[in-house]
């Protein structure tokens, strides 16, 4: 059975950094896209960016592009999503979600994580 | 404002039939790029409703449709039930921004 579990919701202060995680099983981790997901809260779905944990080719929306980095650690099937100074505007709900390719549907979803920043 | 744009609202009674519209332009729908759809039910992830445009994974009902022309794709639900009151997006790729999502339909069973 395919999963992605992504790591628990956290609560930080501005400027702080963070990494969250999603990690893939019952496929091959290395054969799929592994794309993220923002949704604020009472908002719609945006695209930040996707990895190809094969070979780590990442591409980012221009709208995030130097916000976050997105990397992934094949030996333990984990894709990731950091910050290395968080805002209160970073407050979300992120997802990860499988592809086959960047323009492919996202097939299998993580149940997301909740982040808020605030002081 | 999303480059692939749908309305933010639809609504219908139980039994009817709702469309939900995603219209986007030469560089992304109209470029040949495959439309997908999701469907977000209050408090739970995204789940794929229909991909390729038209093809329904495994396990969604037949009720649930999507098809596309020119720049523009669509979602119809017949039959509609109180269960698919939730929130539609449709997905796609464009050749300058990589992956788009529209700005979501809120769907309301009457």
């Amino acid at each position: 059975e395919v999963q992605l579990v992504q790591s628990g919701a956290e609560v930080k202060k501005p400027g702080e950094s963070l990494k969250i995680s999603c990690k893939g099983s019952g496929y091959s981790f290395t054969s799929y896209w592994i794309g993220w997901v923002r949704q604020m809260p009472g908002k719609g779905l945006e695209w930040m960016g996707i990895i190809y944990p094969g070979d780590s080719d990442t591409r980012y929306s221009p709208s995030f592009q130097g916000q976050v980095t997105i990397s992934a650690d094949k030996s333990i099937s984990t894709a990731y999503l950091q910050w290395s100074s968080l805002k209160a505007s970073d407050t979300a709900m992120y997802y990860c979600a499988r592809s086959s390719s960047i323009a492919a549907r996202r097939d299998y979803w993580g149940q997301g994580t909740l982040v808020t920043v605030s002081s | 404002q999303s480059v692939l744009t749908q309305p933010p609202s639809v609504s219908g009674a139980p039994g009817q039939r709702v469309t939900i519209s995603c219209t986007g332009s030469s560089s992304n729908i109209g470029a040949g790029y495959d439309v997908h759809w999701y469907q977000q039910l209050p408090g739970t992830a995204p789940k794929l409703l229909i991909y390729g445009n038209s093809n329904r994974p495994s396990g969604v009902p037949d009720r649930f449709s999507g098809s596309k022309s020119g720049t523009s794709a669509s979602l119809a639900i017949t039959g509609l039930q109180a269960e698919d009151e939730a929130d539609y997006y449709c997905q796609s790729y464009d050749s300058s921004l990589s992956g788009l999502f529209g700005g979501g339909t809120k769907l309301t069973v009457l």
